[in-house]
């Protein structure tokens, strides 16, 4: 079944270290996302890339970095310069590259990775 | 100030009772999605609509683009409709993600 793996679904890190978020999609999606949700509040966005090679900040993108060098894959990593990581991070993507007709579907969520910091 | 509004944040509900959530957004969009996010975080995507109304099984999404708003509906709801649902409008690859509304319903 087609769909998108985030790994692992809990993770646990000590302050300071560096820690990445594996996004994997087999949906052939152009597009791809990373959001954060934290208690309460909306799903923010972190990065989008939209193509292989090429990749854009998001709202708050400070203290993140992310790659595409495969269109499957859409890592994040929480850098020691993201001041509040513990969240909920949640990874999607979308076919096409231009504007699909607004009736259609595309949009696709992962699970999810809970990121705890200590 | 935030872009979306949902309402209730939280719902309690006895199965097979009609629910309502309700969600105003003050942006111009160009779609507006319903998400559902289960306990474990897991979010799938319910409905995407720009107009009117769509049904999918129980559940019924309709939207008002001139008075900006949309409103889910669940009809004879069940202990496994109990998820977060979130009202997200969109602009182009720009999403606006309401804090998502609590549903429990109880047997």
């Amino acid at each position: 079944d087609g769909g998108i793996t985030q790994s692992p679904k809990y993770l646990f890190r000590k302050e300071g270290q560096n820690v990445t978020l594996s996004c994997e999609q087999n949906l052939n999606h152009d597009a791809m996302y990373w959001y954060r949700q934290d208690p309460g509040q909306g799903l923010r966005l972190i990065y989008y890339s939209q193509i292989v090679n090429d990749f854009q900040k998001g709202d708050i993108a400070e203290g993140y970095s992310v790659s595409r060098e495969k269109k499957e894959s859409f890592p994040l990593t929480v850098t020691s310069a993201q001041k509040n990581p513990t969240a909920f991070y949640l990874c999607a993507s979308k076919r096409g590259l231009r504007t699909l007709p607004e009736e259609s579907y595309g949009y696709t969520f992962g699970s999810g990775t809970r990121l705890t910091v200590v | 100030k935030n872009e979306v509004e949902q309402s209730p944040q939280n719902l309690t509900a006895q199965e097979g009772e009609f629910i309502t959530i309700n969600c105003s957004y003050s942006v111009g969009i160009s779609a507006l999605h319903w998400l559902q996010q289960h306990p474990g975080g897991g979010i799938v995507s319910l409905f995407m609509l720009s107009s009117g109304k769509k049904k999918h099984g129980r559940l019924i999404a309709t939207i008002n683009i001139q008075e900006k708003h949309s409103s889910l509906h669940i009809t004879a709801s069940h202990p496994r409709d109990s998820a977060v649902y979130i009202c997200a409008p969109r602009t182009g690859n720009q999403f606006y993600f309401g804090t998502g509304t609590s549903l429990t319903v109880i047997p």
